[in-house]
């Protein structure tokens, strides 16, 4: 089954301490991409990547890392998380060809910083 | 820049009536637009999209380039049609031209 899988899905973490989520894809997509879900901002785009590779900035960047060493992992680092970054945040893909900028969604790893 | 503006936060209808939700774009070059429901704790999902020009769950949405807009219509809603629905731009090309931008969301809410 075609999906994108992000986990954890749900993390409770303590300001300052380093984590990790991680986002797959299984259908070979190049493009893919971080938003963050807050309540009246709709989704933001944190830091996206069009190939192994290659990343760029999104429309909020600060105090997140991103790394794209395989096509089919994209995962999402917050050094130092504080909790202004507490939010629900989303894993996408896409194909940059064919079907256009149609893109999949994973099911969301809500964060809460304390 | 490309921006992408949903005017009303929430819209509340009867089952039944006709539903519309409005979406306006910003966009210098040819845009691709899009509008993806997300239901109760599901994830985003496509809903549809201009280029394909289909209906889906009775859905449309047609993109009128003089007054950069992409609103979505339904002739009657139903209770399953709850959801928050968001509007989305694209570029064509690639590196950030390719970004999807999302408007901020509109919660339908469908009453019986």
């Amino acid at each position: 089954e075609a999906q994108v899988t992000q986990n954890p899905r749900y993390l409770i973490t303590v300001t300052g301490k380093k984590l990790t989520v991680t986002c797959s894809q299984n259908m070979n997509h190049e493009y893919m991409s971080w938003y963050r879900q807050d309540p009246g901002l709709g989704l933001r785009q944190i830091y996206y990547s069009m190939n192994v590779e290659v990343t760029d900035k999104g429309d909020v960047p600060e105090g997140y890392k991103v790394s794209r060493k395989e096509k089919r992992n994209f995962p999402l680092i917050l050094e130092s998380p504080s909790p202004n970054q507490t939010s629900l945040y989303f894993c996408a893909s896409s194909s940059v060809s064919g079907e256009g900028n149609i893109q999949y969604f994973g099911a969301g790893t809500r964060l809460s910083v304390l | 820049a490309q921006r992408v503006t949903q005017p009303e936060k929430l819209l509340s209808v009867f089952k039944g009536a006709p539903v519309e939700l409005k979406c306006n774009y910003s966009y210098s070059g040819s845009p691709e637009l899009f509008w993806y429901v997300q239901y109760s704790r599901q994830r985003l999902q496509l809903l549809l999209r201009h280029i394909s020009r289909e209906s889906i769950k009775g859905f449309t949405a047609d993109l009128n380039k003089g007054e950069t807009s992409f609103h979505l219509k339904k002739p009657f809603a139903q209770e399953e049609d709850s959801a928050m629905y968001y509007c989305a731009l694209s570029g064509h090309s690639g590196g950030s031209n390719y970004k999807l931008t999302f408007g901020k969301g509109t919660l339908l809410t469908v009453n019986p």
